[in-house]
């Protein structure tokens, strides 16, 4: 089974600041990699798949990037609505997984 | 538009079984698989495993695996998830998204199960 690793597991930011996420997988999964955002009481939220590919419809503050076993989710300028919960799932066999998420919580 | 409304929360008791179902529509139903996932309270996402919804094929996680079983009936557009030997720590919301093998872009509202003697 491919296990995923987030870090930090918690990050303390202010609006507008840049942040950046690592997801590290136990394998190599070439760039099956997704990024979800959840806010509490709500269902996660699909924001990058493949990696890179930004979803239609998530603001290009959103920016991912990596391939085999390192990734990294950054956004550029924080929203009041991205002080929430991220989660990295890898898709690249037929039993996916996710990793453990990352609270962004406002410093 | 595309939406997956599942059933009402359930409470059960250890030892039984739940069947949680998940009613798709705006889309065609067997071109896209149903995947669950479910999240303790203050806990991180579990995936669970997926539903090939055009053949049936099933792929489960490891820890689940047994205890789970996904079904799908393509004449009411419905997938189904029952988890039987229900254990207290099987307490959480699940959730049905589309997707299968791939990254779930539309998610269910989720559905609260609680294992409570």
């Amino acid at each position: 089974d491919i296990q995923m690793t987030q870090s930090p597991s918690t990050l303390s930011a202010s609006i507008g600041d840049r942040v950046t996420i690592i997801c590290r997988a136990s394998e190599s999964i070439s760039d099956w990699l997704a990024w979800y955002r959840q806010n509490p009481g709500e269902a996660p939220k699909l924001l990058i798949s493949k990696a890179s590919n930004l979803e239609s419809g998530v603001p290009s503050r959103f920016s991912g990037s990596g391939s085999g076993t390192e990734f990294t989710l950054t956004i550029a300028g924080l929203q009041p609505e991205d002080f929430a919960t991220y989660y990295c799932q890898q898709y690249d066999s037929f039993v996916g997984s996710f990793g453990q998420g990352t609270k962004v919580e406002i410093k | 538009q595309i939406h997956l409304e599942q059933s009402g929360a359930e409470v059960k008791k250890p030892g039984g079984s739940v069947k949680v179902s998940c009613k798709a529509s705006g889309y065609t139903f067997v071109s896209h698989g149903i995947t669950w996932v479910r999240q303790a309270p203050g806990q991180g996402l579990e995936w669970m495993g997926w539903i090939n919804t055009y053949n049936g094929n099933t792929y489960y996680g490891p820890i689940l695996q047994g205890r789970v079983t996904m079904t799908a009936d393509t004449s009411t557009n419905t997938a189904y998830m029952e988890l039987k030997s229900l254990k207290f720590d099987d307490t959480a919301v699940y959730y049905c998204a589309r997707g299968g093998r791939w990254p779930g872009g539309y998610w269910g509202q989720g559905t609260l199960v609680t294992v409570s003697s």
